[in-house]
């Protein structure tokens, strides 16, 4: 089945502790998306890729990073910089990044700070 | 102001009853609009998505968009215990990315049977 898949669904950290969540999708998308979503803030974009090799800053950057080696592949990696870690992270999907087309979301991966 | 600002809820209705949800916006370049439900614990999916101003029906759904007020909505007609769900609404503007999609936070609806 076609869609997007997020691993791992739960992962506790120690503080301090760098941890990368992983995405990857089988639809032949272009463009790739993770948001952060927290309770009573709706969804805010981290960082989005229109492209192989190409990545640009959403609105909540700071403390995060991406790679987009693969077209399939765009795992984000949570950095000790990061100073509230703790939130419901979603990988989405479109064919491109400028159609109107629908975003494709993974299931989330939850995120604890011990 | 926020540019999307979406009443978070819980709304809790009875089965069959006709569900209206809403978003108003502040930048009047949006001209996309989109609705999403997202049930728990799971990712969004796209339900209706509008281009300007107007009405789309799909089903037990329609949505419509007043451009003139920056106002939309998403009525649910007999609604369903599985409709139960949060419903977050999304917009952008013309020629912008889809990183430009700015959602609102949500209105959590519980159905009960």
């Amino acid at each position: 089945d076609g869609g997007i898949t997020q691993s791992p669904k739960y992962l506790f950290r120690k503080e301090g502790q760098n941890v990368t969540l992983s995405c990857e999708q089988n639809l032949n998308h272009d463009a790739m998306y993770w948001y952060r979503q927290d309770p009573g803030q709706g969804l805010r974009l981290i960082y989005y890729s229109q492209i192989v090799n190409d990545f640009q800053k959403g609105d909540i950057a700071e403390g995060y990073s991406v790679s987009r080696e693969k077209k399939e592949s765009f795992p984000l990696t949570v950095t000790s910089a990061q100073k509230n870690p703790t939130a419901f992270y979603l990988c989405a999907s479109s064919i491109d990044g400028r159609n109107t087309g629908e975003l494709f979301f993974g299931e989330g991966s939850r995120l604890t700070v011990l | 102001q926020k540019e999307v600002e979406q009443d978070p809820g819980p709304l809790s209705v009875p089965e069959g009853a006709i569900v209206s949800l809403n978003c108003t916006y502040s930048n009047s370049a949006f001209q996309y609009f989109m609705w999403y439900r997202q049930y728990s614990r799971k990712g969004p999916e796209l339900l209706m998505y509008t281009y300007s101003s107007g009405n789309k029906e799909d089903g037990r759904f329609t949505a419509q968009v007043d451009k003139s007020s920056k106002y939309i909505s998403l009525f649910i007609r007999d609604s369903q215990p599985s409709d139960s769900a949060t419903y977050l609404c999304a917009m952008r503007f013309y020629g912008g990315s889809q990183g430009n999609l700015i959602f609102g936070k949500g209105t959590k609806l519980s159905v009960k049977p």
